[in-house]
C-alpha cells in the first residue's frame, strides 16, 4: 500500500489552463504539506495543514489554493497557469516530528 | 546568506569509496538535523535522523552533527552504485518547521 499518493504523476498543460492535483495519505498523520521542486532540486514548501487546517502559507501566488476536505487528504488546484509553474509538486505528511513523508511527485509542465 | 548551505554538486566518486556530504547553517536554534535521499523522479526519502550534537550509525551510513561549528555531515561508507542519488540535508527547531538545503548530488562510479 502507497502511504502518501498523488495524482496525477505528470501533468501536460497549456499556459492560462486550470489544473488540480491529489493527494491521499494512508499513514494516520495531521500534518500535510504541498512542496515545490524547481529544476535545481531545491525544495520549497508551499503550504502546511494540520488537521484540515493552514497553518503554513509561504508566499506563493494566490492562484494556488490548497484545500483540505478531511486530514487524510489535501488537495491542490492552480488557476491560470503559467510558464514559470512548470516543476515538480511533492506532498507530504508527517506525524510533527520533523520526518516526512513523500509521495512521488507530480511533474508540471506548461506550454 | 541562506539559512542552510548545501553543495549542489555533482560529486563524483569510484565504488567503494568512503563519501562525505555536508551542510552548514546559520541558525543557532536549530536542533533537529535529517539527511534525505532522493532517487531520480521519485521523492525524498528519510535516511538519518539526529538531535542535537553527535554521531549517529545506520549500517554504512554515519549522521554527524557538530553544533559548535553548526555544521553536519553524512558519510557513506563503501559506496555503492545504487547510493547514486541526491542528498538534501534538512534541519528544524523546536517548531518542526524544516529548512531545507540544495541537495547534493552524488555519483558513484562502477
Amino acid at each position: 500500500d502507497t502511504a502518501v499518493s498523488q495524482t496525477p504523476k505528470y501533468l501536460v498543460t497549456q499556459m492560462g489552463n486550470d489544473k488540480s492535483i491529489k493527494c491521499e495519505q494512508n499513514l494516520g498523520h495531521d500534518t500535510m504539506y504541498w512542496y515545490k521542486q524547481d529544476s535545481k532540486k531545491f525544495l520549497k514548501i508551499m503550504f502546511s495543514y494540520n488537521n484540515k487546517e493552514l497553518i503554513i502559507n509561504e508566499t506563493v501566488p494566490n492562484r494556488f489554493s490548497p484545500k483540505s476536505p478531511d486530514k487524510a487528504h489535501l488537495n491542490l488546484h492552480i488557476n491560470s497557469l503559467e510558464l514559470g509553474d512548470s516543476a515538480v509538486y511533492f506532498c507530504a505528511s508527517s506525524l510533527n516530528t520533523g520526518e516526512l513523508f513523500f509521495g512521488e511527485g507530480s511533474r508540471l509542465t506548461v506550454l | 546568506q541562506k539559512e542552510v548551505e548545501q553543495d549542489p554538486g555533482p560529486l563524483s566518486v569510484p565504488e567503494g569509496a568512503i563519501v562525505s556530504l555536508n551542510c552548514t547553517y546559520s541558525n543557532s536554534a536549530f536542533q533537529y538535523f535529517m539527511w534525505y535521499r532522493q532517487y531520480s523522479r521519485k521523492g525524498p526519502e528519510l535516511l538519518m535522523y539526529t538531535y542535537s550534537s553527535g554521531n549517529k550509525e545506520d549500517g554504512r551510513f554515519t549522521a554527524q552533527v557538530d553544533k559548535s561549528s553548526k555544521y553536519i555531515s553524512l558519510f557513506i561508507r563503501d559506496s555503492q552504485p545504487s547510493d547514486s542519488a541526491t542528498y538534501l540535508c534538512a534541519m528544524s527547531d523546536s517548531n518542526y518547521q524544516l529548512i531545507w538545503g540544495a541537495g547534493t548530488k552524488l555519483i558513484i562510479k562502477p
